[in-house]
């Protein structure tokens, strides 16, 4: 069976500091690779997706990048986090586009202070 | 501009009654939709999906309806459970899209003993 894992679970960061957040799939090959954020009270933003490796498409502007350095391996980065980039961070996968549906993990809980 | 409205924030319902959860959605190309629960501290976990060919689909004690005229979606669970207790998460999508969800904003379900 498929897994996805993400780490960490809570992270607290000063503003100005960098960020590396890592999520892994295990059981499929070939996913499709998503990164989303929750802000407080809000619904799930898309930030990133990457259809295989190396390619990344981002979703809105921002202070993040990401990178798929293997197959099964998507990480969510910053050179020097804002405080606006407080939130809960997900990573999902999926089998493909169009009604596939999305699988997430437990996600990362960023405080920026 | 949002895409998918979950209008009400929250919705208590006795155990063993009926629960409702409403969607709304503005972008006519969406056509396919998905539910999904979340536990705090968890990520999203996909429950029910219908295609836009569709005006109905069921599983189990969860039944999605699909209104295309009035861009409307509504999930019923039936019967409601406590453990049922979560955000529920409407979200669509669009062929030709590499999966990429345009998320609600949630709903927060209570289910009373």
């Amino acid at each position: 069976s498929q897994t996805i894992h993400q780490w960490p679970a809570t992270l607290v960061q000063p503003v100005g500091s960098p960020l590396s957040l890592e999520c892994t799939v295990e059981g499929t090959s070939n996913p499709n690779l998503y990164w989303y954020r929750q802000a407080a009270g809000r619904g799930l933003q898309l930030l990133f997706y990457s259809v295989g490796i190396g390619q990344i498409s981002s979703e809105v502007p921002q202070n993040l990048s990401a990178s798929r350095p293997q197959d099964r391996q998507f990480i969510l980065s910053s050179k020097k986090l804002l405080l606006s980039d407080s939130g809960f961070y997900l990573c999902a996968w999926s089998y493909g586009g169009g009604g596939q549906p999305q699988h997430f993990g437990d996600g990362t809980r960023l405080s920026i202070l | 501009d949002q895409q998918v409205k979950q209008n009400s924030p929250s919705l208590s319902v006795q155990e063993g009654r009926i629960s409702i959860l409403n969607c709304d959605y503005t972008n006519s190309m969406f056509d396919y939709f998905l539910w999904y629960k979340k536990y705090p501290a968890e990520g999203p976990t996909f429950l029910i999906s219908i295609s836009s060919i569709k005006d109905k689909n069921e599983d189990g004690r969860f039944t999605v309806f699909l209104n295309k005229s009035a861009k409307h979606l509504s999930l019923h669970i039936v019967p409601s459970q406590p453990g049922d207790s979560a955000v529920y998460f409407c979200a669509a999508t669009y062929g030709g899209s590499q999966g990429n969800l345009i998320f609600g904003k949630g709903t927060k379900l209570s289910v009373k003993p």
